[in-house]
């Protein structure tokens, strides 16, 4: 069964530092989104991507976090400076359609710790 | 204000057990979904089920089976004969055709431990 893949799964960064996280959706999907979880705590969203450019984003996603599509299948979330507070697993989804009954499908997230 | 309410932070049961995990939602919308996610302690999140706001029959899937009540705005998830394999956080979910982004409002999850 096709996956959304997410690299790296742990990646640790200092705080200030730039990381990016790369994500390869199912193939046949068109819409793409980042969610961030806390530890312990629940599901946010942060931004849905769409025909190359951004559909919607929540309050989290200010102007130091930016969404790729650099090439046909990987998607990117990058950080531009860390902050502690950045710290927390990051879930790629992709889903087939934009409508509301559209399954998102999660990769295995990307665990992000800031020092 | 919380759209999908999980006031179940944990619940611990005894193997072969059933087990019921709430969820309450609120929305305006008429038309909308609602979906439950596992996510076992390997971190990833898993796709259970989703049912649209139109379709309140309820839906068994071997041991799993969920009851939709668009009066009381629940969609529980009740795991019947549980295992140990069951032991995970459980997210419920609901997306309304209201946005544009797909995006989904997740509760807080409960956390189930199943005990051998």
């Amino acid at each position: 069964e096709p996956e959304v893949t997410q690299t790296p799964s742990h990646q640790v960064t200092q705080m200030g530092q730039e990381v990016i996280l790369r994500c390869v959706p199912i193939s046949n999907h068109l819409y793409f989104y980042w969610y961030r979880q806390i530890l312990g705590q629940k599901v946010e969203f942060l931004v849905s991507f769409y025909n190359n450019e951004i559909s919607e984003k929540s309050e989290i996603f200010d102007d130091q976090f930016s969404v790729e599509r650099p090439d046909g299948s990987n998607f990117t979330l990058k950080i531009r400076s860390t902050k502690l507070e950045d710290s927390a697993m990051y879930f790629c989804a992709s889903s087939a359609g934009q409508t509301s009954d559209s399954p998102l499908h999660f990769g295995n997230g990307t665990r992000l710790t800031v020092t | 204000a919380q759209k999908v309410t999980q006031a179940q932070t944990e619940i611990s049961v005894v193997e072969k057990e059933d087990v019921t995990l709430d969820c309450v939602y609120e929305t305006r919308d008429t038309t909308y979904y609602l979906f439950w996610y596992k996510q076992p302690p390997s971190g990833e999140l898993v796709f259970l089920i989703r049912r649209n706001s139109f379709d309140e029959q309820n839906e068994i899937s071997g041991r799993y089976s969920w009851n939709f009540q668009k009066s009381t705005s629940s969609f529980n998830f009740t795991i019947t004969a549980s295992q140990v394999v069951d032991s995970a956080v459980y997210f419920c979910a609901l997306s309304e055709t209201a946005n544009t982004g797909n995006q989904f409002y997740f509760g807080t999850g409960t956390s189930l431990t199943v005990i051998p």
